[in-house]
């Protein structure tokens, strides 16, 4: 079965500095792996994913993640951070022709 | 440019009374889910179709029912409403393909069961 940790509940960080939301995640076979980002009271924006290749991943609004198959991570990065960034962050994950398996989510704030 | 569109965006109903969710895309995609989303538990797919006439259970299926008669069109049925039912629902859908296709959501369903 697969599966997906956000070992944070919350993040914290102020406007400007860089920011990382940590994933990981257990699969049989290669990982499909996806950040969304969903603002309240709204549905879940793609932001990026990785497929195969380069394992720096760029998305929106500035946005890149780093797939790294040793420690089986996909952690979101931006390197600096906005009061607008401020929403919740699911990472997920599939494999073949499986279902997508979401995260539990983390809570992004920024303050200003 | 809909993609997908959810209907109703909020009702409240009683216990034992039943409703139907309905959701409708317009991007021509093969597959389509339905999602609960619950603090804390992050989203939990509830059924899911990889095409028009075929539906499959997701994590979470019990006490739903669901439908896909058209290609577009994916119905979420609650039979007996239950408080334990009291949840965001997402509906979703992508193209065929194990290559990691992206899944569109609509904007959610807030239902809340007395």
């Amino acid at each position: 079965a697969q599966s997906v940790a956000q070992p944070e509940d919350q993040v914290n960080v102020a406007e400007g500095n860089p920011l990382t939301v940590k994933c990981t995640y257990s699969v049989s076979g290669n990982p499909y792996l996806f950040w969304y980002v969903q603002y309240p009271n709204r549905g879940l924006q793609f932001l990026l994913k990785y497929i195969t290749g380069d394992n720096l991943v760029k998305g929106s609004y500035g946005f890149e993640a780093e797939f790294n198959k040793s420690q089986t991570s996909f952690h979101l990065k931006k390197p600096s951070a906005l009061v607008s960034d401020s929403a919740l962050y699911f990472c997920a994950v599939r494999s073949g022709y499986s279902t997508l398996t979401f995260g539990k989510g983390t809570m992004l704030l920024v303050s200003p | 440019n809909a993609g997908v569109t959810q209907t109703p965006k909020f009702r409240v109903l009683k216990t034992g009374q039943s409703m139907t969710l309905l959701c409708a895309q317009d991007m021509n995609h093969e597959y389509m889910y339905w999602y609960r989303q619950d603090p804390g538990m992050g989203l939990r797919l509830i059924h899911y179709s990889v095409g028009e006439g075929t539906t499959a259970k997701g994590e979470v299926p019990d006490g739903y029912n669901v439908s896909r008669l058209k290609k577009q069109n994916f119905l979420l049925g609650l039979e007996s409403a239950a408080p334990s039912q009291t949840s965001v629902y997402f509906c979703a859908s992508s193209y065929l393909g194990p290559d990691g296709n992206t899944i569109y959501f609509g904007e959610g369903s807030w239902l809340t069961v007395v």
